[in-house]
């Protein structure tokens, strides 16, 4: 069984920069959220979506946008990227409900 | 707008009992209790969760006061590759869907 799958692993960016970010969930795992987490941190909240809705937006700027297609599978969109934006994006699918969430290994994202 | 209060790190022999402490005293009648943990910049790993019973599984234990105040996992005997970032979380309820706001962890050394 193939677990929450991300893509790229490493990516290197520009500042003022856009860059997409690729989840593929669990299979049969309509839930699927996003992360961002700056080195020595935890996990960020960025967004939730469930059956392709977002269900909830932490507390980012507009500069991130996501969005969740018909087989759950995801994106997130980074735009004008900043230093700050530099962390290891982390997409976590589950079923729904309160069931626990299986992460991904991450994106890591460098912007010079 | 973690829920959560962790000891920022401990350690614990090889072979012995880890019991992590999590204080959650504003926790709501609905919201979970979820343990995660993360192991040098991969994604977090899910270990247990429970509601208001105590709940075991292969990995760990749960153990919920009895006012869902606090929580222990227990790790019945640590090995070295258990050394990792715990991470105590409240899952936030968002209508039919939950989403998980970490803290900063408790930093777990397992010494040979």
């Amino acid at each position: 069984d193939a677990g929450v799958t991300q893509s790229p692993t490493h990516l290197i960016k520009t500042r003022g920069q856009h860059v997409t970010l690729r989840c593929s969930p669990i299979s049969g795992h309509k839930s699927v959220s996003w992360y961002q987490q700056v080195l020595g941190q935890g996990p960020q909240f960025i967004f939730q979506y469930y059956e392709k809705e977002e269900r909830g937006r932490g507390n980012f700027p507009d500069r991130f946008s996501a969005r969740q297609f018909p087989n759950y599978s995801s994106e997130l969109n980074v735009n004008a990227l900043l230093l700050g934006d530099s962390a290891l994006y982390l997409c976590a699918s589950s079923y729904g409900g309160s069931g626990g969430y299986t992460f991904g290994s991450g994106t890591r994202l460098t912007v010079v | 707008d973690a829920k959560t209060t962790q000891p920022p790190s401990m350690d614990c022999a090889e072979g012995r009992a880890a019991n992590l402490p999590c204080n959650h005293s504003t926790i709501s009648g609905n919201e979970y209790v979820y343990w995660y943990r993360q192991i040098h910049s991969q994604g977090p790993q899910y270990i247990i969760h429970g509601l208001k019973n105590n709940e075991t599984n292969e990995m760990a234990s749960l153990i919920i006061t009895e006012d869902r105040k606090s929580s222990t996992l227990i790790l019945p005997h640590a090995t070295l590759r258990d050394t990792a970032v715990y991470y105590c979380i409240v899952s936030l309820r968002i209508g039919s869907s939950y989403k998980l706001i970490f803290g900063s962890g408790t930093r777990l050394l397992v010494r040979p």
